[in-house]
């Protein structure tokens, strides 16, 4: 099967660092995408890891343990407007290239 | 940046009623998707496509689905009788290499 947990809500103060978790178990693995969703809008694309380690972009770095199953999203200087839902999704590797989605973390940034 | 684009924006339509959800990929991608997103619940896979025929379908896409590439711009959903429970955000999405972007998606009330 295929599963990927990641935690329902978080709360983080504005200027703070804060660092979501994901854990995933599938078929295949072909890569690990974070995506940040604001209320009714589409999902954009925050970063993707396919190899052991740590990528840094900006304020936000993402890492990866293939080994483990298990990555996470580092924010880094929270602003209000970070405030969203953070969706992590593996690509198992099939020749479709289809994305499985976790629930997604929401995450609200107080002042 | 290019984009994805997606119309309607919101459809309402009648339970049993057929509905046409439309996308514009990406001009020079070769891969494109269809995800739908119920109301507070994860991003869920519909269907891929790519070298006009589908590549992968989940349990979800049954015989009441079918996707279309008429022309060379256009992508389209059609649901030829709706339900209550098919009522959701319905996101496009389209790659060439290894980064999923989403259109603004389509929110479908069925009624």
């Amino acid at each position: 099967g295929q599963n990927i947990d990641q935690p329902t809500e978080m709360t983080a103060t504005e200027g703070a660092i804060v660092q979501i978790n994901c854990t995933y178990q599938t078929s295949g693995f072909n890569g690990l995408f974070w995506y940040q969703q604001h209320a009714g809008e589409a999902p954009t694309f925050l970063s993707y890891n396919v190899l052991d380690g740590l990528e840094e972009k900006g304020r936000f770095s993402s890492f990866l343990s293939r080994s483990k199953g298990y990555s996470y999203l580092l924010l880094k200087e929270l602003q209000m407007k970070d405030s969203a839902s953070y969706l992590c999704a593996v690509t198992p590797g099939d020749q479709g290239g289809k994305l499985i989605f976790g629930q997604g973390t929401e995450l609200s940034v107080k002042p | 940046e290019p984009e994805v684009t997606q119309t309607p924006s919101h459809q309402v339509t009648q339970m049993g009623q057929e509905v046409i959800l439309r996308c514009v990929p990406i001009s020079n991608h070769l891969y494109f998707y269809w995800y739908r997103q119920i109301l507070g619940q994860k991003v869920e896979f519909l269907v891929s496509f790519y070298n006009n025929e589908i590549s992968e379908k989940s349990e979800i896409f049954d015989d009441q689905f079918s996707v279309e590439r008429p022309d060379g711009s256009n992508f389209t959903l059609k649901i030829r009788s709706t339900k209550l429970e098919d009522s959701a955000m319905y996101f496009c999405a389209s790659r060439r290499g290894t980064r999923q972007y989403f259109g603004p998606g389509t929110r479908l009330t069925v009624l």
